[in-house]
């Protein structure tokens, strides 16, 4: 398979600490991308991250990609009660040859940040 | 710049019935999907257009599902007849070149078969 795939399937913590999700995957990638998804509605995307990149920042979200292990990771920092949904990462695969490439998604990290 | 836009938000059939569901995707967006997300798990890709060709239907049902995208832009979405198991999120999603590989989601379109 070529999705990816969460860790830990859910994730409890208090207002103000971080919280961490890993995602492993198995194919040559051409991006990876993280999505959020609070509970009845749409994705809504968070951060992408291309193979030749090795970390990324967005506000609070810190993203790093490791090629040779084939794993990510979604730091959030200073968490919020809002920042409670669940979190997916998506790969686009490198043999697509197509920069509009399907996504591929893991069964997704539920985080609940309690107040 | 407006969303992704679906409707019907939610739908309860019972099985056998049809239904259909519409996506309006982001101005301009050549590429347009159709996912669909079973409750607990994530999305998976249904079918892939580029304008108004089929790029990729590998897992779509094509027993029962089908999909169009007349004109390159809207798309809908139709499943006849339906099965117990096709209660899910059905997702559509957009992107285009300039998203630098950004897709961007609709809010779904909720079905419930019973």
């Amino acid at each position: 398979s070529q999705q990816g795939e969460e860790d830990p399937q859910a994730l409890s913590i208090q207002e103000g600490e971080n919280a961490t999700m890993n995602c492993s995957y198995k194919t040559s990638i051409n991006n990876l991308q993280w999505y959020r998804q609070n509970s009845g509605r749409g994705l809504v995307h968070l951060i992408l991250i291309r193979s030749n990149e090795r970390e990324k920042h967005s506000g609070r979200l810190r993203v790093t990609l490791d090629t040779s292990k084939k794993s990510s990771s979604l730091l959030i920092t200073a968490s919020r009660a809002a920042d409670t949904a669940s979190y997916f990462c998506a790969t686009v695969p490198a043999d697509r040859g197509s920069t509009l490439g399907r996504l591929y998604f893991g069964r997704g990290t539920q985080l609940t940040v309690w107040p | 710049e407006a969303g992704v836009a679906q409707s019907p938000r939610y739908k309860i059939i019972e099985k056998r019935q049809s239904v259909a569901f519409w996506c309006n995707p982001i101005s301009g967006h050549a590429t347009l999907y159709w996912y669909q997300q079973i409750l607990g798990q994530g999305p998976k890709l249904l079918i892939q257009f580029q304008n108004n060709g089929v790029v990729d239907d590998s897992q779509l049902p094509k027993d029962r599902f089908s999909a169009e995208r007349l004109k390159g832009v809207d798309s809908t979405l139709k499943i006849q007849p339906a099965k117990l198991e096709d209660s899910a999120v059905y997702l559509c999603a957009s992107t285009d070149l300039l998203s630098g590989n950004t897709i961007y989601f609709g809010e779904g379109s909720w079905l419930t078969v019973v």
